[in-house]
C-alpha cells in the first residue's frame, strides 16, 4: 500500500534554530497538507498546498513557517526560528487529484524545542 | 463553539461490549465526514467514511444526520485491539479540502 514518508521521526532543536521537516507524499497525489498535534490536544490544520502554491493556511501558520515542494517529490515544512510552543507532532498528508478522497497521513515528526 | 465536538471519554468497556460515540459539527457547509482512529503518539488512520445513508464495515457502523449535524460510530463486539482514540473529522468542500478534527474520544477495552 502506498505510504507518505516523513523524516526525521524525531527532531530536537534549540529555541531560535531553524528546522526543516521533510515529507514524501504518495506519487500520484496532488494535494498536500501539514497538520500538527500538540501533546494531549487535537490535530490542527496548518497549511494546504496544491499546484505549487499554498491554497489555504491557518492562523498558526505565521511568517515563521514556510512550505516548499523543491523537486517534485519532497514536500517540506520549514520553521525559521523555533519557539518552545512549536513542540508538537507534525503530520504530513496527501490526497488524490480530486481532493475529495480520504487523506493518507505520514507517521509524523516529533519536534521538541528546548 | 468548537467546529467539531466529541465527548472526550474515556469509555472503559469489557471485551465483547457494544459502544457508541457521538459527534456534532457546527458548520453546515461541512460536506464529507470521517471517523479516524489514532493510537498513542501515532498518525491518524482512516477507519471509515460516513455516508448519509449510514454505512457498516464489519463490527463498525457509522451514521450521519445532516439535519441535526450529528455523526455517530457504533462498535460491536469490542476487542482489546479497539483501544484507541476515535477522531470525528469533517471536511468542507472549499478550495483546500482541509480536514477539521474533533478532540477525540478515548476507548479502553478491558479483558
Amino acid at each position: 500500500e502506498p505510504e507518505v514518508t516523513q523524516t526525521p521521526s524525531h527532531q530536537v532543536t534549540q529555541m531560535g534554530q531553524e528546522v526543516i521537516l521533510r515529507c514524501v507524499p504518495i506519487s500520484n497525489h496532488l494535494y498536500f497538507y501539514w497538520y500538527r498535534q500538540i501533546l494531549g490536544q487535537k490535530v490542527e490544520f496548518l497549511v494546504s498546498f496544491y499546484n505549487n502554491e499554498i491554497s489555504e493556511k491557518s492562523e498558526i501558520f505565521d511568517d515563521q513557517f514556510s512550505v516548499e515542494r523543491p523537486d517534485g517529490s519532497n514536500f517540506t515544512l520549514k520553521i525559521r526560528s523555533t519557539k518552545l510552543e512549536d513542540s508538537a507532532m507534525y503530520f504530513c498528508a496527501s490526497s488524490e487529484e480530486s481532493g475529495t478522497g480520504p487523506y493518507t497521513f505520514g507517521s509524523g515528526t516529533r519536534l521538541t524545542v528546548v | 463553539r468548537k467546529e467539531v465536538e466529541q465527548d472526550p471519554g474515556p469509555f472503559n468497556v469489557p471485551e465483547g461490549a457494544t459502544v457508541a460515540f457521538n459527534c456534532t459539527y457546527s458548520n453546515s457547509a461541512s460536506q464529507s465526514f470521517f471517523w479516524y482512529r489514532q493510537d498513542c503518539r501515532k498518525e491518524p488512520k482512516l477507519l471509515m467514511s460516513v455516508y448519509s445513508s449510514g454505512n457498516e464495515d464489519g463490527r463498525f457502523t457509522a451514521q450521519l444526520n445532516r439535519a441535526s449535524q450529528y455523526i455517530s460510530l457504533l462498535i460491536r463486539d469490542s476487542k482489546l485491539s479497539d483501544s484507541a482514540t476515535y477522531l470525528c473529522v469533517v471536511r468542507r468542500m472549499d478550495s483546500s479540502y482541509k480536514l477539521i478534527f474533533g478532540s477525540g474520544t478515548r476507548l479502553l477495552v478491558r479483558p
